[in-house]
């Protein structure tokens, strides 16, 4: 059974500083990994899906990696900004229908 | 549509009241899921459609849980007789082919209910 994990619950950094989000799964034979953000109150917004053959996404700012073999998925920021404060949420398909697995998310805040 | 739409957006009920959640998926999106968010946690997934079958309902709470896809399209998820812990965000994803696992999910905005 998939299980994901992020740490930390929360994170708080200074305008301009690059930073990394963690997420963990137990389930290796994974077929992708995706990132979400989400803003309070709002829906979930797809960042990145990385395909279990990619090691590596990017898209602007952001980079997601995938290392199946030690069950880790990184989200890079770089050069953070105030609007990137939200909450970033991973998540894995779990069986043949593809319903997602999420982690509990980082609740990331950039300072000004 | 551009996106996934869900209405309402809000929703209060009485404790006992029977509601109904709408999920308008992206245009030709085959598959179709449900998940429950609870405060604080991450999404939670609840059932599954792919066009008009419900393939996978494993995650719904309890019997007071239904939902339908009737023409593959637009879905309804309805809790009956509400109770203080289904209050949760409800939200509703769809991608666009049948087989789920190397697909990108595109979620909908919500509906956050509210059982008093």
């Amino acid at each position: 059974k998939q299980e994901v994990t992020q740490i930390p619950a929360a994170l708080s950094v200074p305008e301009g500083e690059n930073l990394v989000l963690n997420c963990s799964f137990t389930d290796s034979a994974i077929y992708n990994l995706q990132w979400f953000r989400q803003d309070p109150g709002k829906g979930l917004t797809s960042l990145l899906l990385i395909q279990s053959s990619q090691r590596e996404q990017t898209s602007g700012r952001l980079n997601a990696s995938l290392d199946k073999s030690s069950g880790r998925s990184t989200l890079y920021i770089a050069a953070s900004q105030p609007g990137d404060s939200a909450t970033y949420l991973c998540a894995a398909p779990s069986s043949n229908t593809g319903k997602l697995i999420f982690g509990q998310g980082t609740t990331l805040q950039v300072k000004p | 549509g551009a996106g996934v739409s869900q209405s309402p957006r809000y929703k209060v009920a009485k404790r006992g009241q029977d509601v109904a959640l709408r999920c308008d998926p992206i245009s030709g999106h085959v598959s179709l899921f449900w998940y429950q968010q609870a405060l604080g946690q991450g999404p939670e997934f609840l059932t599954y459609f792919q066009n008009e079958a419900q393939l996978d309902k494993s995650g719904l709470p309890s019997d007071r849980f239904f939902a339908e896809r009737p023409e593959g399209s637009v879905s309804t998820l309805k809790i009956q007789r509400t109770q203080q812990e289904d209050s949760a965000v409800y939200l509703c994803a769809s991608s666009i082919r049948t087989s789920g696992r190397n697909n990108e999910q595109f979620f909908g905005p919500g509906t956050r209910l509210t059982v008093l």
